[in-house]
């Protein structure tokens, strides 16, 4: 199957700096993109979808200006948390759409905000 | 209330045994996807069922999805100790091909 990475796989940043995870389709092209969100033991909430050279569409409830998210290529979309809380401290992982319907997840980073 | 219930919520069988989850849509399933995951990793594609009836299998495990009921079976032959982890079912609810709704998991664990 195709492969996605994410990186860092593992980042502890300070409450008020600004954290980037990077997401990446490495053996195919993906004009798509998902964000997702995961908290011990719960399922993954949909935060955003990336789309190729254009803005993302973000799920009600979830701040864009505080998730900055940019797909700048065919093969990589970034998340930026602006401003990070402890509250922000989760497992994000990403997904990316392989024509024309299968999905394929990164393997996950883990944000802890101190 | 939760748009894909996942039974059960936890699974303990012994090794060798075959094994059942669903996986039921209070809509209507336009593409329904299984993943495995371990905790704290990301998701292992497993299969994707697109077409009412479809039936797919791969190495042991075997998934079928009902239209009508609007569920989908995850069945497990002959389970492994390598078969544990929390299964999720995604699905397509929108039909628009794009973003996937999950359950909430089922955590299968396998006694050897």
């Amino acid at each position: 199957g195709a492969v996605v990475s994410q990186h860092p796989s593992w980042v502890i940043c300070k409450s008020g700096t600004s954290v980037k995870i990077e997401c990446r389709s490495l053996d195919f092209q993906a004009t798509t993109m998902f964000w997702y969100r995961q908290f011990p033991k719960q399922s993954l909430m949909l935060m955003a979808t990336s789309n190729e050279g254009s803005k993302a569409t973000y799920e009600q409830g979830v701040e864009k200006d505080k998730f900055l998210i940019n797909h700048a290529s065919l093969t990589l979309s970034t998340l930026t948390v602006t401003s990070a809380h402890p509250e922000d401290s989760s497992f994000y992982i990403c997904s990316a759409r392989d024509y024309p319907y299968e999905q394929y997840f990164g393997p996950g980073t883990r944000l802890t905000v101190t | 209330s939760q748009e894909l219930e996942q039974s059960p919520q936890s699974l303990i069988v012994q090794e060798g045994k075959n094994l059942t989850i669903n996986c039921t849509s209070s809509k209507t399933l336009y593409g329904l996807y299984w993943y495995k995951q371990k905790y704290g990793e990301g998701l292992i594609f497993l299969m994707m069922l697109q077409k009412g009836g479809e039936e797919k299998s791969h190495e042991k495990i075997t998934a079928k999805l009902d239209e009508k009921k609007q569920q989908s079976s995850l069945h497990i032959t002959a389970s492994q100790p390598s078969h544990a982890g929390i299964y999720l079912c995604g699905a397509d609810l929108t039909g628009a091909n794009s973003k996937l709704t999950f359950g909430k998991g089922i955590t299968l664990s396998v006694r050897p």
